[in-house]
């Protein structure tokens, strides 16, 4: 199984100032039939289910604020959140979706 | 708009079985995989299992093979977990989840909470 291993478990952030959650996988994640990187971010607020953010580590779902962005390649990987909001608190996880099981990493809880 | 519904979870004793329902709304069901992801208290997210559209192929994380089973039955839009020999491992929030596409996880449910304890 590839594991995924987040850093760092928890974050505090300034309001406007800018965020990093490093994502690293035990394999390299980027496929070669397709030359992506099998690699989503979800953001996840207490109580609800967690929101797809980003996919193929830097496609940016539809309607996602355009702060948050994703970068990396092959077993690293960052979320940058670029001017941290209030409503951005939350538990931020990556997930490979190279192989099955698709495991997702251990979370980032981010805090004001 | 898409809806994903789930239902069936409760207090069971270890060893016991549960039945878990993801009713799902809102787009063509049966031209999409589906998913069940959980989560313990205070914990991270664990994939379980997916089931293509069919229902034919199917797979599982190590630590449920042999006790759980996902179904599906395309007719009423619903997507199933059977679980069964359940332990205090598998206590969590069982979401049911939509791949838009490879396991990029578009659309999440509510989720329904499942407490194994005697």
């Amino acid at each position: 199984d590839i594991v995924m291993t987040q850093s760092p478990d928890s974050l505090a952030v300034s309001l406007g100032e800018r965020a990093t959650i490093n994502c690293k996988s035990s394999q390299s994640v980027l496929h070669s039939s397709n030359n992506k990187n099998h690699l989503a971010w979800y953001q996840q607020k207490p109580g609800q289910p967690p929101k797809l953010l980003i996919y193929w580590a830097s496609t940016r779902e539809s309607g996602v604020p355009d702060r948050f962005s994703g970068s990396g390649s092959g077993a690293d990987f960052t979320l940058t959140i670029s001017s941290l909001q209030a409503e951005d608190v939350a538990v931020y996880s990556c997930q490979q979706y190279y192989s099955t099981p698709y495991t997702f990493g251990q979370g980032t809880k981010l805090e004001i | 708009e898409v809806q994903l519904v789930e239902s069936g979870g409760g207090l069971v004793q270890p060893g016991g079985s549960l039945r878990l329902s993801c009713a799902a709304s809102g787009f063509h069901f049966s031209s999409y995989w589906m998913t069940w992801v959980r989560q313990a208290p205070g914990k991270g997210l664990e994939w379980v299992a997916n089931v293509n559209e069919e229902g034919s192929e199917k797979y599982y994380v190590d630590s449920v093979k042999g006790r759980f089973t996902i179904s599906r039955d395309n007719a009423k839009n619903s997507v199933y977990l059977q679980m069964n020999s359940l332990r205090g491992e598998d206590t969590a929030v069982y979401y049911c989840a939509r791949p838009r596409g490879y396991e990029i996880l578009d659309y999440w449910g509510q989720g329904t909470l499942v407490t194994v304890s005697s």
